[in-house]
């Protein structure tokens, strides 16, 4: 059982808009940044989001991060077929002091 | 540019003690803006955050209350690189391995991962 909470699947057709929602506590997303990974089968976890609403070099800006109260979420609009993969949320946890992370949202491009 | 580089046995026995290594390249283990994880993910578990450790003026750690009595995490600075040692392996501790490296209050880098399967 993941600490954060996301749904287990989202799926959208090229072009589309889809959101995936990352739901937490105060000890975790209510008190610190949330940051979104994205993982494609048999590698390693990628930033994709961090701080929220930030973007690393060379992430496209039709991805998009917002945070409110203990919630979270990731958008990713147009859509491609290259945008199939797990996503996870993480953030730290000040009574845990630790990470912890979503249990992974698989968005299928259909 | 981060790389982080990972080398240890993809197969231990239970009861036994796993050991993975982390080179770094790119970066100091003695950073002091940085701090080097270790992460395991498994279909049972999900991603799960097993430790850190980091250099501010002296060596911190910090480890997860589920495997706070059977792990160790050091750092290496004549190799630049960090450690996992968990002990008391079992099946339950079959899982990818991950050392990662937080900087700036996100973790940014990831090593290429481990499978590591607890089997007799």
């Amino acid at each position: 059982q993941s600490v954060l909470t996301q749904p287990p699947s989202a799926s959208g057709t090229p072009g589309q808009r889809v959101t995936i929602s990352c739901s937490g506590s105060s000890s975790n997303i209510g008190s610190d940044y949330v940051h979104w990974y994205q993982q494609l089968p048999g590698t390693a976890p990628k930033l994709l989001i961090y701080r929220n609403d930030q973007r690393p070099s060379g992430v496209p800006d039709r991805l998009s991060g917002s945070k409110s109260g203990t919630s979270a979420s990731l958008a990713i609009s147009g859509l491609r077929s290259e945008d199939e993969a797990d996503y996870y949320c993480a953030a730290w946890d000040d009574s845990l002091s630790g990470w912890v992370f979503g249990g992974g949202t698989k968005l299928t491009v259909l | 540019q981060v790389q982080l580089q990972q080398s240890g046995p993809g197969l231990v026995k239970p009861s036994q003690t796993l050991s993975l290594t982390c080179a770094i390249s790119g970066d100091s283990v003695s950073s002091n803006s940085a701090a080097w994880n270790w992460i395991r993910q498994s279909p049972s578990r999900g991603l799960e955050w097993l430790g850190r450790t980091y250099y501010r003026s002296k060596w911190y750690k910090g480890y997860a209350i589920s495997v706070k009595s059977r792990i160790t995490i050091n750092p290496d600075t004549s190799k630049n690189q960090f450690s996992l040692q968990l002990n008391s392996m079992t099946p339950e501790d079959t899982a990818v391995y991950y050392c990662a490296r937080a900087h700036g209050g996100w973790i940014d880098y990831w090593g290429q991962g481990t499978l590591v399967t607890v089997s007799s």
